[in-house]
């Protein structure tokens, strides 16, 4: 079975601060793993994947994750956050199905 | 090139009445998923195709039907809805096991 746990519900941050947002996951099998964002009233876009190789996975906007295969973990950071990083953001598992955490809400403030 | 469409955008509905969703992808993707988005519960799939003519059972079925006779269509069904069926709708399509691109969703409302 798999699971997948977003450790913050919420994360507010003034602009231009760094941010991380954290992912852990359990699995029974090699895993694929994904983050997502959602703007407000829109649907899920795809920020960034891990399916092999490199630790450390690069995506749009300027974000990057980190699989962390003994910790089980895959944080998103971004080193300078905007205004228009506001949004909430899925981690998503892919053993057999597709799982998604509850989400972080990323608050950036001004 | 659209991508994953969704119709209709928002929906209010009194309980025990049926409505259809209809997902639309024009990339021509074998995988076709209907989620539900409710408030602090992430994602739930309801029912996903792997192909024409396919359909199958996620996490959450109960209450919901679903047709693929088209390879770029999607149908979600709800034959009476209920107020726990209040939701917000993603469909979502993929080319193979890997990333799915979402629709934009529809806002449903049972009363």
């Amino acid at each position: 079975a798999q699971s997948v746990t977003q450790l913050d519900s919420q994360v507010p941050v003034f602009e231009e601060a760094p941010v991380e947002l954290r992912c852990n996951y359990s699995s029974s099998v090699s895993v694929y793993l994904f983050w997502y964002v959602q703007y407000p009233n829109q649907g899920l876009q795809l920020l960034l994947k891990y399916l092999s190789g490199s630790t450390l996975v690069k995506g749009i906007n300027g974000f990057e994750a980190e699989f962390n295969k003994s910790q089980t973990s895959f944080h998103l950071r971004k080193p300078s956050v905007h205004i228009s990083d506001t949004a909430e953001y899925f981690c998503a598992v892919r053993g057999g199905k597709l799982i998604f955490g509850q989400g972080t809400e990323l608050s950036v403030k001004p | 090139n659209a991508g994953v469409t969704q119709t209709p955008k928002f929906r209010v509905l009194k309980t025990g009445q049926s409505m259809t969703l209809l997902c639309a992808q024009d990339m021509n993707h074998e995988y076709m998923y209907w989620y539900r988005q409710d408030p602090g519960m992430g994602l739930r799939l309801i029912h996903y195709s792997v192909g024409e003519g396919t359909t199958a059972k996620g996490e959450v079925p109960d209450g919901y039907n679903v047709s693929r006779l088209k390879k770029q269509n999607f149908l979600l069904g709800l034959e009476s809805a209920a107020p726990s069926q209040t939701s917000v709708y993603f469909c979502a399509s993929s080319p193979s096991f890997y990333e799915q691109y979402f629709g934009p969703g529809t806002r449903l409302t049972v009363t």
